[in-house]
This record gives structure tokens, sequence and C-alpha cells, in this order.
């Protein structure tokens, strides 16, 4: 059974610091995807990662993924408040349609 | 472009009565959709996927059931809600084309009394 871990779970920084929100899955994979949710709204897709070794930014957000390690990184650069979400990462289950999400990450940016 | 819609966006309802919850795909054909709930505070659980009209797998047993009676269109129901059905339920769509990521539509909050 696949599982997806996320830590720390809840996150407070303040603005202007960097920080790394970590995502570990326990079964073989080649994707994993980040998504975002603002508080009482919907998840928006916020990364891709389709292979071993890819890396994407966006912002002040980047994530890779290490297929062999079954983790990937969601590295935060000079926070804002902007940033303040909860953040999950997915992994397929199976290489197929569901996706097993991770419990998700509060992230509290501070002025 | 692709859209999902659900509806309604929200909705209070006594233990016991039945439930509907909409969600409705424009943009695409064929898409894989999927149910979610999301107890406050918490992760997603699948309750529900279909990959096709009428094919419909359930991920949780419980007192909840979906059904597609079109090709973008996906329902979930109850005939008697618990207390413990009080969540935010969130409809997603994918497609094969962009690599099995799912799209989410703004989701439905519900509350049992």
């Amino acid at each position: 059974e696949l599982k997806v871990e996320q830590n720390p779970l809840f996150l407070s920084m303040q603005e202007g610091k960097n920080y790394t929100i970590y995502c570990n899955y326990s079964t073989t994979s080649d994707r994993l995807y980040w998504y975002r949710q603002d508080p009482g709204k919907s998840l928006e897709s916020l990364f891709v990662l389709l292979s071993n070794g890819a890396v994407k930014q966006e912002g002040r957000l980047m994530a890779s993924l290490d297929t062999k390690a079954r983790l990937s990184t969601l590295h935060i650069t000079a926070a804002v408040h902007d940033l303040s979400a909860t953040y999950f990462c997915a992994v397929p289950e199976d290489y197929g349609n569901k996706l097993v999400f991770g419990a998700g990450t509060i992230l509290r940016v501070k002025s | 472009s692709q859209t999902i819609h659900q509806w309604p966006a929200t909705l209070v309802q006594p233990v016991g009565s039945p439930l509907s919850l909409e969600c409705t795909v424009e943009g695409t054909s064929n898409p894989n959709l999927y149910w979610y709930r999301q107890a406050a505070g918490r992760g997603l659980q699948l309750l529900f996927y279909s990959v096709g009209i009428g094919q419909i797998s359930s991920e949780v047993p419980q007192n909840l059931s979906a059904s597609r009676p079109q090709d973008r269109q996906f329902i979930l129901s109850s005939k008697k809600l618990l207390l413990s059905d009080s969540g935010f339920y969130l409809c997603a769509w994918s497609g094969l084309a962009v690599y099995n990521e799912q799209f989410f539509g703004p989701g439905t909050r519900l509350t049992v009394l």
C-alpha cells in the first residue's frame, strides 16, 4: 500500500526566510504532484514532476523529485505572507489514475 | 479550456436527510472523475472514481454512493446523512493528455446537524 508522508505538518516562518517541505513516499513512482490550498478553498495545481531529477520553479517556490530516494522537496525562498496556505504532495498509486495525498503542510508566514 | 463546476457551494442538512451533490466538467471528453472528502483540518480521502459512464469504483465503504449518468457529470448521493458525513467535498477530473494531473472543482461544504 502506497503511503505518502509530508513533514513538517505545520510550519511557521518569518518573511524573508527560506525553508523546505519534504514529501516521502513508500513505493516506486515516476511522477509526483504538488498542490496548494488556501483556507476554505479548493486545491490548485502547483507543480507536476514527471521524472527523476525533475525541477520546477514558480516564483519563490521550487520543487524537485528524486525517484530513487522516493523523495520530493518544495523549497521556499524568501517567504512572503501570500505564500501562507496548505501544501499537499500527491503520488499516483500503481502508476494508475488514483492519487494518494500526503496529510498536507500548513504554512504560515509571519510579517 | 476546461472548467469544472460543483453545486451547491454550501449545504446544511439534518441527520437522516438525503444528499445529492453534482459535478460537471466542460471542455474535455471522457475524463476520469473523482470525489474526495476533506474533514476539517485533515487531508483528502478519495471516495469514488470513474473512468467512464456507469463505471464507478468505491474506495471507502460508507453510506455514500456515486453515479455517472453522462460523460462529464458525476453525482454523489446519500439516502440518509450521518453527522460524520460533514466535510468539504471536492470533485476532480483528469485526462490522459495531462499525465493524470488532477484538476479540482471549487468544492461543496456540507454541514450535517
